[in-house]
């Protein structure tokens, strides 16, 4: 079965900027483009953008997402301690009709 | 404010079912454009899509679930619920419901945990 791939781990300084990357292929993120999500421990998931750029009322301006062929990028500026946490990338397969995930980034701020 | 709530068994015995119910309130499952859905996440891994139902009863199952999930709705009482059939110990996971338009995943419950075990 066709997945999305993320960097297992990345860790930034405080007040830095992340990058997370989230890879698949032309029947998910380079057709409808992926989602974002943020979870931290014990908590239920949470949407920070879904399609181009739209972030939910309450998403803060220093999530961005933007994507590049197959892949799908999320951007975090001015990295604050509370941004410490999993984050997950989604899309839609046409090819499949399935919603994927993929295997989720943790983000350490230094 | 739409609120989920997930309920059922903590836990279940290997080889039977698991039945999970999301009661909503504060919004309706007919609302147009919203997909009534379960993804769950073993402890310390990543999430898992299980699969949805729309309001015209159509439903998208992950293939690799396929043959042992059946979503339904209850639209009298507002509710939705999940079926896993021949559940084993990899089963054990937080599982959780939600409404989502598309990848806009709009609402969650804060999730049931499952064990399956003897």
């Amino acid at each position: 079965q066709a997945g999305l791939t993320q960097p297992p781990s990345v860790s930034k300084g405080l007040r830095q900027t992340a990058t997370l990357t989230c890879t698949g292929n032309n029947n998910n993120i380079g057709n409808e483009g992926a989602a974002w999500l943020q979870q931290h421990k014990g908590h239920p998931p949470k949407l920070l953008s879904y399609r181009s750029n739209n972030r939910p009322s309450g998403i803060s301006e220093r999530f961005s997402t933007s994507r590049s062929g197959n892949t799908a990028s999320l951007t975090i500026v001015g990295l604050q301690p509370e941004d410490e946490a999993d984050y997950y990338c989604s899309a839609w397969d046409s090819s499949l009709s399935v919603v994927l995930f993929g295997g989720g980034t943790k983000l350490t701020v230094l | 404010q739409v609120q989920l709530q997930e309920s059922g068994p903590g836990l279940v015995q290997p080889s039977q079912t698991l039945s999970l119910t999301c009661t909503v309130s504060g919004g309706s499952i007919n609302t147009d454009g919203y997909y009534c859905s379960w993804i769950r996440q073993p402890a310390g891994k990543g999430l898992e899509w299980i699969g949805r139902i729309y309001i015209t009863g159509n439903t998208n199952y992950n293939p690799s679930l396929q043959s042992r999930v059946t979503i339904s709705r209850d639209t009298s009482k507002n509710q939705f619920s999940l079926q896993l059939n021949s559940v084993t110990a990899a089963d054990t996971a937080i599982y959780y419901c939600l409404m989502a338009r598309g990848l806009n995943f709009d609402y969650w419950g804060q999730g049931a945990l499952v064990t399956v075990s003897s």
